[in-house]
Order: C-alpha cells, then structure tokens, then sequence
C-alpha cells in the first residue's frame, strides 16, 4: 500500500519562473492539503482539495494555486518565484469524510529558488 | 488570531533520560490536537488527542490533553538515538476542515 508520495523530490528555479509540484495521496484518500515548510518553522497551510474543488485557503497570495484530478492527485502550482518561496513543501493526505481524521504526509518537495 | 507555541524549542538529553515537551494553544473552534515526529522530511503520525485527561501510549511515548489549561505534553521516556527528531504539534479546527495549525516544533537530540 503505497503512502503519499510527491515528485519531484529537490527542485531549483530562478526567481521569477514557475514551478509545478505533484501529490499522489495514499490509497483510499480523497483530500490533499498542501503545506509549506521554511526552515526551522512548522508547515502552514497552503490549502486544501477535495472534490477537485479547492475547499480551504490559508494565508497565501493568488500566485500559489493547485488542482486536484479525478484519481485524487492534485498539483501545487506557484508563478513568478520569490527568494521567499524557498521551502520544503509537504503535501498531506486524508479522508473527507471522517469525522477524527489524520493527514498523512509525503515526504514533500525541497524547492530552492536562486 | 490561532496560535500554536511549542517548548522548549531544542532539547539535547542523553540515552535514558526522560524528557517532556509541551505545546499550548489558542484555537477557536477546537476539535483535536495531534502530535507528529519529523525526522528527516515526511511528519510521522504519532498522537491524536480529542478528550481532556484521556492518556494516549505508544511504547515509549505518551501523551495528555488538558482542554480547559489549552495545553498538551508528550513525554518519552528512556530515550535512543532513534527518538532524535524534531515533534510538531498541531492543532485542528471543525471550522477549518483538515485545517491544521502547527506549532515551530521542538528539535530533541539524543546523545550516546
């Protein structure tokens, strides 16, 4: 039973370019919920898929977007690169429709930008 | 606004110790609070806490809520190497489906 996994695993693009991560959730999930990891500091939230509907937001501007596809993957999409934007970006898996849910998490995409 | 607030942020102990760590928090609308263990990339779940007072037990570890003091404490008792890692807690809202705020983390080394 395959867990969460996401690809690519390091990244490095120029400030000002556009990068595309992708998710595929574990076995018998429906939701992904993306996070972004700086160094030193939790994740925080990015948002989250469900229904290939984008169901939550965090606090993050309109240049980071996402898409979820009928198998349940989605893809976390980020345009005109920061310095700022250099993270490890996590991506989580769960259940809708439980009511005690647990994400669980891939082992995310270092992204660098220069 | 939601905060999470971990401590201590680092611990170094030595094999055999037993440390504590604690995370507070001030969510609207709680509905859990769970504990995850980093150790190079992908959290690992450890805990999930709904009720206040009710231990949770793993081997080793263990974990409280206190629901009315806004707390958690996970505790790991004789520690390894292995436990080196660094534990996030989280904290979930029924308003904010699968919404979770996390804590900075708390980064524990284990010394031979």
């Amino acid at each position: 039973d395959a867990g969460v996994t996401q690809s690519p695993t390091h990244l490095i693009k120029t400030r000002g370019q556009q990068v595309t991560l992708r998710c595929s959730p574990k076995s018998g999930h429906d939701t992904v919920s993306w996070y972004q990891q700086a160094l030193g500091q939790g994740p925080q939230f990015i948002f989250q898929y469900y229904e290939e509907e984008e169901r939550q937001r965090g606090n993050f501007p309109d240049r980071f977007s996402g898409h979820q596809f009928p198998n349940y993957s989605s893809e976390l999409n980020v345009n005109a690169l920061l310095l700022g934007d250099s993270a490890l970006y996590l991506c989580a898996s769960s259940r809708w429709d439980l009511s005690k849910n647990i994400q669980y998490f891939g082992a995310g995409t270092r992204l660098s930008v220069l | 606004e939601d905060k999470v607030v971990q401590s201590p942020l680092s611990l170094v102990v030595h094999e055999g110790d037993t440390v504590t760590l604690n995370c507070s928090y001030e969510v609207t609308n709680f509905r859990s609070l769970l504990w995850y263990k980093q150790e190079k990339k992908a959290p690992t779940f450890l805990f999930m806490l709904t009720s206040s007072g009710i231990e949770k037990k793993s081997g080793r570890l263990s974990s409280i809520l206190d629901k009315k003091e806004l707390f958690s404490i996970l505790n790991i008792t004789a520690t390894q190497t292995g436990d080196s890692a660094v534990y996030l807690c989280a904290v979930e809202s029924p308003y904010n489906n699968n919404d979770m705020r996390f804590g900075a983390g708390t980064r524990l080394t284990v010394k031979p």
